[in-house]
């Protein structure tokens, strides 16, 4: 079946514009996770939800990044004010239960701050 | 310091050879442990979960988890140049009010024909 998908696979702005990411988890994943994947690094953590809900919001970096769920299927995280340092992969994973054994990754949206 | 800490290579072997990948960690509340594949430009893959300490093995590749030295590893047997990626290691706490993963940098595997 269709695993995760995410939009756009490629951003440029430009330094102080608003963009939003968007992702679509495998049909019929309760838990959505959002993390971020700086060159050289592993990802790290942002946000995750369980249904609507954000259950834990601890690895957002600063009140510019809000991420929302509003069905609980499709998610947009999104970043006002980009600075330079929000240049990364943003990456999406689902699991159809809560749990971290069971997260199946997305392609990621490469974003490019200028 | 890094609550999980992975060598970030790159490692170059030949092929058939015998890979092992490392990482170590400082958090003993870890229960999960994870081996993630990824290739360039794509989202990670997930290979192995093991739970607390053990062994798990499937096809070729074997996880060991060692809580009491805080150190994971995998194996790769009979290496391929399709194994050439970025290999992360993952953990996370029991399952509860976060599923975050924690993510060691990643190492990168070249297997050379």
């Amino acid at each position: 079946g269709a695993g995760v998908s995410q939009t756009p696979s490629n951003k440029v702005t430009e330094k102080g514009k608003y963009v939003e990411l968007r992702c679509d988890p495998i049909s019929g994943h309760t838990a959505l996770y959002w993390y971020r994947q700086s060159l050289g690094q592993g990802p790290e953590f942002l946000i995750y939800f369980q249904g609507t809900g954000a259950a834990d919001d601890s690895g957002l970096p600063n009140d510019r990044f809000f991420a929302v769920r509003p069905e609980g299927s499709v998610s947009t995280l999104k970043i006002q004010r980009t600075e330079r340092g929000d240049s990364a992969v943003y990456l999406c994973a689902s699991s159809q239960k809560p749990g971290p054994d069971t997260q199946y990754f997305g392609p990621g949206t490469r974003l490019t701050v200028l | 310091q890094k609550e999980v800490e992975q060598d970030p290579g790159p490692l170059s072997v030949p092929e058939g050879a015998i890979v092992s990948l490392n990482c170590t960690y400082s958090n003993s509340a870890f229960q999960y442990f994870m081996w993630y594949r990824q290739y360039s430009r794509k989202g990670p893959e997930l290979l192995m979960y093991t739970y607390s300490s053990g062994n798990k093995e499937d096809g070729r590749f074997t996880a060991q988890v060692d809580k009491s030295s805080k150190y994971i590893s995998l194996f790769i047997r009979d290496s391929q140049p399709s194994d050439s990626a970025t290999y992360l290691c993952a953990m996370s706490y029991s399952p509860g009010a976060t599923n975050k993963l924690i993510f060691g940098t990643g190492t990168l595997l070249a297997v050379q024909p």
